[in-house]
């Protein structure tokens, strides 16, 4: 069974301390993605990988950085956590696409993370 | 630039149909995805669509025109279960996928 795992649910955190977000799949997959989710504005895609040790701003990298040292895990980090960072958190996987025909992408449970 | 359309929010009885569309302006396309998202939950995969025409999967339909940049959702026999979130989303030339903001399905007895 597929499975995307996410090292949270809920996190509270303080403004200024370092977050690390972690994601783990098991499906073998090339991509994972860092995403976040907002009340109206749907996900936006923060940064994502397609292999190890590679990494691509998505639409909104600034205040994060991403770490993936192994082709199941994929670490999100704010290096400086503020009360706009406050947000729900999703990492997704997909298997690399190519040739016209893509492929979905499975989400984990999510991390709804609060910055006081 | 990229754009996804769809509806805020829709309500529908139970039992009834109904139809949700989903318009996109993308730089390319390679396919249009149907995910579902109960609140507080993580999306789940309902339907991909590269090819006009119509998907059949059980009660859920997927509709797509590329000529028109134009899906439909259609969810039949409505269950109260069925109240979530149904997010649109389009893979881009360079396999990017743009997401929707979501339309918000509540389902009234």
């Amino acid at each position: 069974d597929v499975k995307v795992t996410q090292s949270s649910r809920y996190l509270v955190k303080r403004t200024g301390e370092k977050v690390f977000l972690e994601c783990v799949q098991d499906m073998d997959h090339e991509n994972m993605f860092w995403y976040r989710q907002d009340p109206g504005l749907g996900l936006r895609l923060i940064y994502f990988s397609y292999d190890v040790k590679m990494k691509e701003k998505g639409d909104i990298p600034e205040g994060y950085s991403v770490s993936r040292e192994k082709k199941e895990r994929f670490s999100l980090i704010l290096e400086s956590a503020s009360t706009n960072q406050t947000s729900m958190y999703l990492c997704a996987s997909s298997p690399w696409t190519s040739g016209g025909i893509s492929y979905e992408q499975y989400f984990g449970p999510g991390t709804r993370l609060t910055v006081t | 630039g990229q754009n996804i359309d769809q509806p805020t929010e829709m309500t529908a009885t139970e039992g009834a149909i109904v139809q949700i569309n989903c318009t996109y302006q993308t730089s390319g396309f390679n396919g249009l995805f149907w995910y579902q998202q109960h609140a507080g939950e993580a999306p789940t995969f309902l339907s991909y669509n590269v090819l006009d025409g119509l998907e059949e999967k059980g009660r859920f339909s997927s509709f797509l025109s590329r000529s028109k940049g134009y899906s439909y959702l259609l969810l039949k026999e409505l269950q109260m279960k069925d109240s979530a979130s149904y997010l649109c989303a389009v893979t881009d030339s360079n396999y990017q996928l743009i997401w929707g903001a979501g339309t918000k399905l509540i389902i009234k007895p």
